[in-house]
C-alpha cells in the first residue's frame, strides 16, 4: 500500500483562489518532505523543501509568498497555492524519505487545474 | 550541482524489441543515489530500481536490467521484449545522500518517451 498519501488527486479551482494540496506519510514520521511540480510533458522540478515546525527552503525562481508550505506535524504537509492563475496549472506531487533509509516514497500527485 | 541527462526524448519501437534508455549523471558527491521511475499517463511516478553510488553491480530484474557505469557516469536501463504495457515516460533521477545515509531531494532527467506499438 502507499506509504505517502496526497489529496487531492484532482482539483478545478477559478483563477484567484487558493487551493492546498496535502501530502500524508503513512506510519512513519517524516520530518522532511520535498514538493515537485511537473508542467505537461516536462520533467520534475523540485519546488521546495518541506521541513517540520520550520519555514520551507524554496528553489531558485519558486515563490514562497506564492506557494506556502506548512509542515506542522511530523506526517503531514500541505501546498496551498495562492491567488491562482491558468499558468500554475500542473501536477504538483510529494515525496518523503524515512530517516537512514535510502528509499524515498512518493504521493500519488495531485492535478490543478485553474480556469 | 547536480544534472541529469537523457539524451533521448522519445523511442518507438515493435512489442517484443529491447530497448535501452540511456542516463548520465554528474554530481560532485561521492555518496550519492541513482533511480529509474516509470510515469504512465496518470501520473503517477512508479519506483523501478535504486542504486547506491558504490555498488556498480548491474541488476536484472525480469525483463529489465541496469548498467551502472561509474566510469562514465552512466546508468543505462534496458526493457528485453518490450510490451505495450511498457509504454510510458521514464525517468532517470539522481539525490545525494545526507550523512546519515538518508536519500534526499531528487534532480531528474528530462525523460524519455517510450511508445512501444504491436
Amino acid at each position: 500500500g502507499a506509504v505517502v498519501s496526497q489529496h487531492p488527486s484532482r482539483v478545478i479551482c477559478k483563477s484567484g483562489t487558493s487551493v492546498k494540496i496535502e501530502c500524508r506519510s503513512l506510519d512513519f514520521q517524516a520530518t522532511t518532505m520535498f514538493w515537485y511540480r511537473q508542467f505537461p510533458k516536462q520533467s520534475l522540478m523540485l519546488m521546495a523543501t518541506s521541513n517540520e515546525g520550520s519555514k520551507a527552503t524554496y528553489e531558485q525562481g519558486v515563490e514562497k509568498d506564492k506557494f506556502l508550505i506548512n509542515h506542522a506535524s511530523l506526517t503531514l504537509s500541505t501546498l496551498t497555492v495562492t491567488s491562482a492563475h491558468p499558468e500554475d496549472s500542473s501536477f504538483y506531487i510529494c515525496s518523503a524519505s524515512i530517516g537512514g533509509r535510502n528509499t524515498i516514497y512518493f504521493g500519488e500527485g495531485s492535478w490543478l487545474t485553474v480556469v | 550541482a547536480q544534472k541529469v541527462t537523457q539524451a533521448q526524448t522519445e523511442i518507438s519501437v515493435v512489442e517484443k524489441e529491447d530497448v535501452t534508455l540511456d542516463c548520465v549523471y554528474e554530481t560532485r558527491d561521492t555518496t550519492y543515489y541513482l533511480f529509474w521511475y516509470k510515469q504512465p499517463p496518470s501520473g503517477e511516478l512508479v519506483f523501478l530500481i535504486r542504486r547506491n553510488s558504490f555498488d556498480e553491480q548491474n541488476e536484472i530484474s525480469g525483463r529489465y536490467s541496469w548498467n551502472f557505469q561509474k566510469s562514465t557516469s552512466s546508468f543505462n536501463f534496458t526493457i528485453t521484449a518490450s510490451q505495450v504495457v511498457d509504454s510510458a515516460v521514464y525517468f532517470c533521477a539522481l539525490s545525494e545522500a545526507e550523512r546519515s545515509g538518508t536519500a534526499s531531494k531528487l534532480t531528474f532527467g528530462t525523460g524519455t518517451r517510450l511508445q512501444v506499438t504491436l
